[in-house]
């Protein structure tokens, strides 16, 4: 599986703008781009996915670069409630729809 | 509403027992997974199913059983020859294609 690289953490204020990078140098073509998020204690959330085109929904943003080896998740004013564990998987569209592979992920902390 | 219910969000374990880890959806979701997370780590994938009466092993398998009678249902069973048992049990569905829903967990401890 191509693998994915994000650092280990981060820290916003409240309301402010969040860019949560992630490098992924060797995807493939038919790669799609996930992200979840898992708050304390809970299981893993999906927040967003894409292929080669910028994503929108109403809980986030997803830019990704050109060449694809590199992608972005913007929480446009982050809350309290958004500090979790951020994950960018690489999920190919072939095959079976298994296997998400996680890695370490972001920490997210959300100061008030 | 729709979603996973994992039960019990606790559960402990003597050694050299079974035990097993209820996982339900109602989103009529074809394809469930078992997950396992230790601290500071990210998820691992145990056993997955696609479909009724069929699953595959996953990256770590040993000391890990399933079944999947109903397409409802998906219990994953923690042998005693799980040498390591404790950690955090997720569940997950997912419609084909799609993302994967999560249960909030199975907790398992050792006594």
């Amino acid at each position: 599986d191509a693998k994915t690289t994000q650092p280990n953490s981060m820290e916003s204020n409240e309301e402010e703008p969040v860019h949560l990078p992630c490098n992924h140098s060797t995807i493939s073509g038919t790669d799609y781009i996930h992200w979840y998020r898992q708050l304390p204690s809970q299981g893993p959330e999906y927040v967003i996915h894409g292929l080669t085109s910028n994503v929108n929904n109403r809980m986030a943003s997803l830019a990704i670069a050109e060449d694809r080896k590199s992608s972005t998740l913007i929480l446009h004013r982050a809350t309290l409630r958004d500090a979790a564990v951020y994950y960018c998987i690489l999920k190919s569209s072939g095959g079976s729809n298994y296997k998400l592979t996680f890695g370490k992920g972001t920490l997210l902390t959300v100061n008030p | 509403d729709g979603g996973i219910t994992q039960s019990p969000k606790y559960l402990f374990r003597k050694e050299g027992q079974n035990v097993t880890l209820s996982c339900e959806q109602n989103l009529n979701h074809d394809a469930m997974y078992w997950y396992r997370q230790d601290p500071g780590q990210g998820l691992r994938l145990i056993y997955y199913s696609q479909i009724v009466n069929d699953f595959q092993k996953g990256d770590i398998a040993e000391g890990y059983s399933v079944s999947r009678e109903k397409k409802e249902s998906f219990p994953l069973t923690v042998t005693s020859a799980q040498k390591n048992p404790t950690a955090f049990y997720l569940c997950a569905s997912s419609a084909s294609p799609g993302p994967q829903h999560f249960g909030d967990g199975t907790r398992l401890s050792i006594l």
